[in-house]
């Protein structure tokens, strides 16, 4: 019963490399997302993908990509990273619940860039 | 004026009070509202949804809907230290996914 599974889950980058955090869900779940925590902020939405083979920006998209590789998989990339991506990165999958989605969150990526 | 609004607190309450934590939100075409539960350095649990007015109630909680209002709240009943985290209030508009306020922390003390 894994649920939701992101890694890595603590990483230090410096200003300027690039990094994928990885995020596989095993619920049958056709709805994944990637939301950024940052203090007093709340969770922010950065991509989402509603099925396999779309995706969708959020609130927050800039300087993300994202690639839906499958149903299971869901990943998040940073190509240049900025200290302003300095958070904690939670993957989520979700599930029609009478006609809402019931998120299942990851145990989340603390990302540190220099 | 932000999507999804909570008080930011502590909340902080006597063990075996009611703990009643509150949210409000601006788009009216929201159908689907959550409570999730977040402990310090964790991922957000569900603990409740509603998507209808009125009470809904699941064991020491009671989520409680008011669309004309936009408001949505969380009642604890008998509040354990345990219950002691940050629970943030979500909204689903069927647009996009779901908004999350920024959450109210709750302190219970024993």
């Amino acid at each position: 019963n894994a649920g939701v599974t992101q890694t890595p889950k603590f990483q230090v980058l410096k200003t300027g490399q690039s990094m994928t955090l990885q995020c596989a869900q095993d619920m049958n779940h056709n709805s994944m997302y990637w939301y950024r925590q940052d203090p007093g902020m709340g969770l922010r939405l950065i991509y989402y993908s509603a099925s396999e083979g779309t995706t969708d920006k959020g609130e927050v998209p800039n300087g993300y990509n994202v690639s839906r590789l499958n149903k299971r998989e869901f990943s998040l990339r940073l190509e240049s990273a900025a200290p302003s991506q300095t958070s904690v990165y939670f993957c989520a999958s979700g599930q029609d619940s009478s006609g809402a989605n019931v998120l299942t969150f990851g145990a989340g990526s603390r990302l540190t860039v220099l | 004026q932000k999507e999804v609004e909570q008080n930011s607190g502590p909340l902080s309450v006597p063990e075996g009070a009611i703990a009643s934590l509150n949210c409000t939100y601006s788009d009216r075409v929201s159908q689907s509202f959550f409570w999730y539960r977040q402990y310090s350095g964790k991922s957000p649990e569900l603990i409740m949804s509603i998507y209808s007015n009125g009470d809904k109630e699941d064991g020491r909680f009671t989520a409680q809907l008011n669309k004309a209002s936009q408001y949505v709240s969380l009642l604890i009943r008998d509040s354990q230290p345990s219950d002691s985290a940050t629970y943030l209030c979500a909204v689903d508009t069927g647009r996009r996914a779901l908004t999350f306020g920024s959450g109210t922390r709750l302190q219970v003390q024993p």
